[in-house]
């Protein structure tokens, strides 16, 4: 089993739409989490970063963490062209980071 | 701020052979990692350097190495190349190591193994 499990997608959505991207992870000791944008032939650019449960907005973007269920997710509103890119979380454990393996998002005009 | 540079942008290399890439890391940050990146199996951590140390290795062979300099620039390097080797390797810095200082990545090198 993965310490992070991403659903790969890919995902397409009507321009507008609500984008909700989610992760799960099996080690209780993942302490903060990081969602990372990715567009192609480009590095990883951070979105989001959080430590505790609850939610955390900036602009259209909302992380959203649940330890209790080692659960995170992050929400898109009003999805324009431009998020159409992969989406990455990542987590820390006390001696590295974890990444999921991306959700692919197209966002059609 | 510049951001965080990799060269070369595109390798293509010859199995056997060895390959040294650069990651010069936002001005001020300490740590550099390196990350090896697939279609299959996502970012996989290499190694982090914090002040010229190594601090934590993840599970790659022994030809894979890297360094960091005063400047806190760092080279990583690959020798005896494998096909399987072919991937991007992205570099990433942050202010210190630890969670709390999340990482901002370069846009990689490309390397291509025949």
């Amino acid at each position: 089993q993965k310490e992070v499990e991403q659903d790969p997608g890919p995902l397409s959505v009507p321009e507008g739409a609500i984008v909700s991207l989610n992760c799960t992870y099996s080690n209780s000791a993942f302490q903060y989490f990081m969602w990372y944008r990715q567009y192609s032939r480009k590095g990883p650019e951070l979105l989001m970063y959080t430590y505790s449960s609850g939610n955390k907005e900036d602009g259209r973007f909302t992380a959203q963490v649940d330890k209790s269920s080692k659960y995170i997710s992050l929400f898109i509103r009003d999805s324009q062209p431009s998020d159409s890119a992969t989406y990455l979380c990542a987590m820390w454990t006390g001696n590295q980071f974890y990444f999921g393996t991306g959700t692919s998002l197209t966002v059609i005009p | 701020k510049a951001g965080v540079t990799q060269t070369p942008r595109y390798l293509i290399k010859t199995r056997g052979q060895q390959v040294t890439l650069s990651c010069s890391p936002i001005s001020g940050h300490r740590s550099v990692s390196w990350y090896q990146q697939t279609p299959g199996q996502g970012l996989q951590f290499l190694f982090e350097y914090f002040s010229e140390t190594q601090r934590n290795k993840g599970n790659f062979p022994g030809r894979f190495s890297g360094r960091q300099f005063s400047n806190s620039r760092s080279e990583m390097n690959v020798s005896t190349l494998e096909l399987g080797d072919s991937a991007l390797y992205l570099c990433a810095s942050s202010l210190v190591s630890g969670g709390n200082s999340p990482l901002h990545f370069g846009n990689g090198t490309r390397l291509t193994v025949t």
